[in-house]
């Protein structure tokens, strides 16, 4: 069946480091794919968004690209903060399906 | 500020307590989820409510009932929980069934239970 794999975390960085979180998708069809974030003591927020092949998702200068051809949906930010420490889920939904599916999640912690 | 508030933020309970979560919306959405996460672990779908109607179970044990009143709140009534059912409790919610790219799921901020 369908799925996503996150790489495991933590990842640690320093604050102005290059950030790569993966994410693989296994499926039969085209799946949406989507980024979650979870900042300490707090719901789960939508980041950002693709739908089809090549589509690129970006948001707060988070981006991430629907690459069809290495099955992958990887978040990528040139310069993280502080503040962009929290989890991350990546999720996946496809047409007929009636709920969304996370991902095992990866913390990102970055230090001063 | 979340749009979707849940209530308590906090619940400490005995194993033989009754008690209820809350959760409220506003946006007009028409599907409303219930997940469960435990530490360190994504979230895990409970139940969903698509037009005030229960529309997915995923085999959650009957210690838990969920209850859609009118289409802007959620319940979920717990009784005769067990300690491992300890952990964040969320609600999201949607405007259309699914949590899809056109139709996105907003989380509340959740509810920590713990049963003792």
């Amino acid at each position: 069946g369908n799925s996503v794999t996150q790489m495991e975390g933590p990842v640690t960085l320093s604050e102005e480091a290059f950030l790569t979180i993966n994410c693989t998708y296994t499926a039969t069809g085209y799946p949406s794919l989507f980024w979650y974030v979870q900042y300490p003591g707090e719901g789960l927020q939508l980041l950002l968004k693709a739908t089809k092949a090549d589509d690129k998702g970006s948001n707060k200068g988070f981006e991430a690209t629907y690459r069809k051809e290495t099955t992958s949906f990887h978040l990528e930010k040139g310069s993280v903060q502080v503040s962009d420490s929290a989890v991350y889920f990546c999720a996946w939904t496809d047409t007929g399906r009636r709920a969304l599916t996370f991902g095992s999640g990866t913390r990102l912690q970055v230090q001063p | 500020d979340t749009e979707v508030t849940q209530t308590p933020k906090h619940l400490v309970m005995g194993m033989t307590n009754k008690k209820s979560l809350k959760c409220e919306q506003h946006m007009g959405h028409r599907a409303m989820y219930w997940y469960k996460q435990k530490a360190k672990k994504p979230p895990e779908l409970m139940f969903v409510y698509s037009y005030e109607k229960l529309s997915i179970n995923e085999s959650v044990p009957s210690r838990f009932s969920p209850e859609c009143p009118n289409s802007s709140l959620l319940n979920l009534h717990l009784h005769a929980l067990q300690p491992e059912d300890s952990a964040l409790y969320l609600c999201a919610s949607s405007q259309d069934e699914g949590g899809g790219p056109y139709s996105p799921l907003h989380f509340g901020n959740g509810t920590r239970l713990t049963v003792t």
